[in-house]
């Protein structure tokens, strides 16, 4: 089974800054995938095969990696996209999820 | 449009079997492929199996030998049984469309394991 590693687990950030997710997987992976979850809901889609926005994602989000290192970064931090985001990689039939980044508003 | 709907009870006494209902509409499960994905309270997401378009499955091997999923392509319904529960398997229980990712997601159903 691949673990995927997230960092970091919790953090804040003013609107406007930057903000990038980190994602570390035991073994290489070929994509990695991103969903945005917020409390009560249901987990998004929100960035595939790496780097390509789910419909409905904003432009200021942007995903990229390769390997066993991937990261998704916001552009400019908006109140609307604090939430929990998890990476997940899907191989050999077996996927599975990091831990969860909660990126809060400072 | 896409819809899936998990049902079942929400609550479970221990060692007893969890039964759980995926209802799809808007998709064909002759052509897509469905996973069951639980997430415990204030805690991350586990995969926990797969339902392919051509009928054949695949679980995660921490609960393989806990876990069952079928379907009824009739009646757009997969299921998932799972028995043995213990109190580690409190969670909300989802049911999510396969096309790259977990692209359609239903609203889940929680499960608490409690006697």
């Amino acid at each position: 089974e691949i673990v995927l590693t997230q960092s970091p687990t919790t953090m804040a950030a003013s609107p406007g800054e930057k903000v990038t997710i980190t994602c570390r997987a035991s073994s290489s992976v070929s994509y990695m995938h991103w969903y945005q979850q917020k409390p009560g809901a249901s987990p998004k889609p929100w960035i595939y095969d790496t780097s390509k926005l789910a419909s409905g994602v904003p432009n200021r989000f942007s995903g990229s990696g390769s390997g066993t290192s991937y990261s998704l970064t916001i552009s400019s931090m908006e109140t609307e996209d604090t939430a929990t985001y998890y990476c997940q990689q899907w191989s050999r039939n077996s996927p599975t999820f990091g831990a969860g980044t909660k990126l809060e508003l400072k | 449009q896409v819809q899936l709907k998990e049902s079942g009870p929400g609550l479970v006494q221990p060692s007893q079997t969890l039964s759980l209902t995926c209802t799809v509409s808007g998709l064909s499960l002759t052509s897509k492929s469905v996973s069951w994905i639980r997430q415990p309270p204030g805690k991350g997401l586990e995969w926990m199996g797969v339902i392919w378009s051509n009928g054949g499955t695949d679980y995660n091997s921490a609960i393989k030998s806990r876990l069952s999923i079928s379907r009824d392509t009739s009646k757009s319904q997969v299921f998932l049984k799972m028995n043995s529960l213990q109190t580690e398997d409190t969670a909300m229980y989802f049911c999510a469309r396969i096309w790259r990712v977990f692209d359609y997601w239903g609203q889940g159903v929680m499960v608490t394991v409690s006697s």
